[in-house]
């Protein structure tokens, strides 16, 4: 089985300053690891995903994220938000030999003043 | 490609009544999910369905829901005789493939239970 954890439920920030929200996981088994975005009263929209390779993983709107496997991190950052970045932001996991069941973490809202 | 649609967006209903969503995946997607996401968390998965075939069921899901996806294409989710503690957003996804493949988010169904 595995678990997401994200470290941080809110985080405020000025508009054009750097994010980094957190996100650790476990599992027994190797993942595929995922950003998704959820603007108000919207489904979820896929930011990046890391899957193999590179463990810098190159998603929409400018976020990027690294996967860190000595410590089971994937974190995402953005170099300059945006007053429009505002949303909730979930890292999720699925176990490498399943069918695609995503595990969730409990989502960190991000909220980007001018 | 038009999405994934959710039917109704909204369902106001009182305890012990019986509800039903209906999910329209994207057309040539063979897999679909139900999760459900209760406020302040990261969205729980429910079931998975590969064409019609039913292949997974979390434990969250009492007996009093069920869903179907009777000829591989669009799915309904059934909840009876409804409780306070089933209000939330129930989302809908599919994709292509298992595993590492995108799922792609319908806009969800809010429950309210009063």
């Amino acid at each position: 089985a595995q678990s997401v954890t994200q470290l941080d439920s809110q985080v405020p920030v000025f508009e054009e300053a750097p994010v980094e929200l957190r996100c650790n996981y476990s599992s027994s088994v190797s993942v595929y690891l995922f950003w998704y975005v959820q603007y108000p009263n919207q489904g979820l929209q896929l930011l990046l995903k890391y899957l193999s390779g590179s463990t810098l993983v190159k998603g929409i709107n400018g976020f990027e994220a690294e996967f860190n496997k000595s410590q089971t991190s994937f974190h995402l950052r953005k170099p300059s938000v945006h007053i429009s970045d505002t949303a909730e932001y979930f890292c999720a996991v699925v176990g490498g030999t399943s069918y695609g069941k995503l595990t969730f973490g409990q989502g960190t809202i991000l909220t980007v003043h001018p | 490609d038009t999405g994934v649609s959710q039917n109704p967006r909204h369902k106001i209903t009182k305890r012990g009544q019986n509800v039903t969503f209906r999910c329209d995946p994207i057309s040539e997607h063979n897999r679909l999910y139900w999760y459900r996401q209760t406020l302040g968390q990261g969205p729980e998965f429910l079931t998975y369905f590969q064409n019609e075939a039913q292949l997974e069921k979390s434990r969250l899901l009492s007996d009093r829901f069920s869903a179907e996806r009777p000829k591989g294409s669009f799915s309904t989710l059934e909840i009876q005789r409804t409780e306070q503690g089933d209000s939330a957003m129930y989302l809908c996804a599919s994709s292509l493939r298992g595993g590492a493949g995108e799922q792609y988010f319908g806009p969800g169904t809010r429950l309210t239970v009063t």
